[in-house]
């Protein structure tokens, strides 16, 4: 089986940075997804990162560390849209194309 | 087009009724997926259609009845449904899951009376 381990909720003021971590226990991993979910909408793709290292898009990025089994997303300039749930998601070998969405982070900006 | 449709975007039926779920997809994706979503709580696996097979069930009732006609056309039947099935029900396609993600319909809302 697969597990995965984020914050619940996170809060932070206009143009600060935060960072969400997920760490993730599966069989045959092949890579770490995030994606963004605002409220009454569905879930979109933000990232993927199959190898160790940062991926940036914009004020997005996502690091992976596989030996650690864990990730994260960090998110620059927050603005206020960035408000919504997080979630990271694991393909692995169980799975096959399905991905197994971790329990999701609220993230909060204020002004 | 690189959209998913999910129609009806509502739907509100009875625990007798029987109602179906369509989803459409034309980006020639080779994986077409159902989710359930509670309120705050993630999207949770429910069918996986691979090249029009189904190859993952996740032990889902049996009063959940997926149908993939052809490659772009994703349908989940409903029958008996009870109370605690009221969720947002969504379907994603995918080419490569990883790199390029799912692409998420926007979901049906569903209410069981």
């Amino acid at each position: 089986g697969q597990s995965l381990e984020q914050p619940s909720e996170v809060t932070a003021v206009e143009g600060a940075i935060v960072q969400i971590n997920c760490t993730y226990q599966t069989s045959g991993f092949y890579g770490l997804s995030w994606y963004q979910q605002h409220d009454g909408g569905a879930p979109t793709f933000l990232s993927y990162n199959a190898l160790d290292g940062l991926e940036e898009t914009g004020r997005f990025s996502s690091f992976l560390s596989r030996s650690d089994s864990y990730g994260y997303l960090l998110l620059q300039e927050l603005q206020m849209k960035d408000s919504a749930s997080y979630f990271c998601a694991v393909r692995d070998e169980q799975a096959g194309t399905a991905l197994i969405f971790g329990k999701g982070t609220t993230l909060s900006v204020s002004s | 087009d690189t959209e998913v449709t999910q129609t009806p975007k509502h739907l509100v039926m009875g625990m007798t009724n029987k109602k179906s779920l369509k989803c459409e997809q034309h980006m020639g994706h080779r994986a077409m997926y159902w989710y359930k979503q509670k309120a705050k709580k993630p999207p949770e696996l429910m069918f996986v259609y691979s090249y029009e097979k189904l190859s993952i069930n996740e032990s889902v009732p049996s009063r959940f009845s997926p149908e993939c006609p052809n490659s772009s056309l994703l349908n989940l039947h409903l029958h008996a449904l009870q109370p605690e099935d009221s969720a947002l029900y969504l379907c994603a396609s995918s080419q490569d899951p990883g790199k390029d993600g799912y692409t998420f319909g926007s979901g049906t809302r569903l209410t069981v009376v």
